[in-house]
């Protein structure tokens, strides 16, 4: 399966500042996909990211406070923006796997003080 | 998409088998099964995927009844280190614009 390497794997952030997480794929993939995880719930996607176009939104996410880059086939990033401590989660990408369904890194857990 | 329900936490003794039940009522003729595993502090983790009837690896057996509107993920012979969520997943693979919505998991506590 594809091999995902995110960082930094955690933060202490201040309130109103940014954090740019990175993920970067062994492999090219086509979607990469970002996750939030807030303490002791179930993972939400935040959005889609295909190379060469814009991130596609869920619901309650939007570009100016989630950005994402997506530069070429194996790597993004994800911004969280003018943050809050209800910002504070574990944020993971994912991919899809041709085999295994999908591959997701370690996370990164971000603490907004 | 396929929205899935199952069991929010259950328990378990070293040794024994432990079954999972999810339901996905409204699968679609196209989506697959994949259950997943999540340690704290880690991504979620491939355990197995299935379509239909019986599938096995080395870790776990998928039962999806003919239906398909619900799977039961079975693990045999439970470690401490099997304490985990366990999320049910249902969509299509390797399809455009598919994406991975995660239900509320079932949280497995195995006890000595």
């Amino acid at each position: 399966s594809a091999v995902i390497s995110q960082k930094p794997s955690r933060d202490i952030c201040q309130r109103g500042t940014s954090l740019t997480i990175q993920c970067q794929v062994d492999s090219q993939v086509t979607m990469m996909f970002w996750y939030r995880q807030q303490p002791g719930q179930s993972l939400t996607l935040i959005a889609t990211a295909n190379q060469g176009s814009e991130a596609t939104y869920e619901s309650g996410f939007v570009i100016d406070k989630f950005p994402i880059s997506r530069p070429n086939l194996t790597f993004s990033t994800l911004t969280v923006s003018n943050m809050s401590p209800e910002d504070s989660s574990i944020y993971l990408c994912s991919v899809e796997d041709r085999f295994y369904g999908y591959t997701f890194g370690s996370g990164t857990r971000l603490t907004v003080v | 998409l396929a929205k899935t329900t199952q069991p929010i936490s259950m328990d378990s003794y070293e040794g024994q088998e432990v079954n999972i039940t999810c339901s996905h009522n409204n699968i679609a003729t196209n989506d697959y099964i994949t259950w997943y595993q999540q340690f704290p502090s880690q991504g979620p983790r491939f355990i197995i995927q299935g379509y239909k009837t019986k599938v096995t690896n080395e870790v776990a057996s998928l039962f999806i009844p003919a239906d398909r509107k619900s799977s039961t993920l079975s693990l045999p012979r439970v470690s401490l280190s099997d304490t985990a969520v366990y999320y049910c997943l249902v969509g299509g693979p390797n399809t455009g614009g598919f994406k991975t919505i995660f239900g509320a998991g079932t949280r497995l506590f195995v006890k000595a």
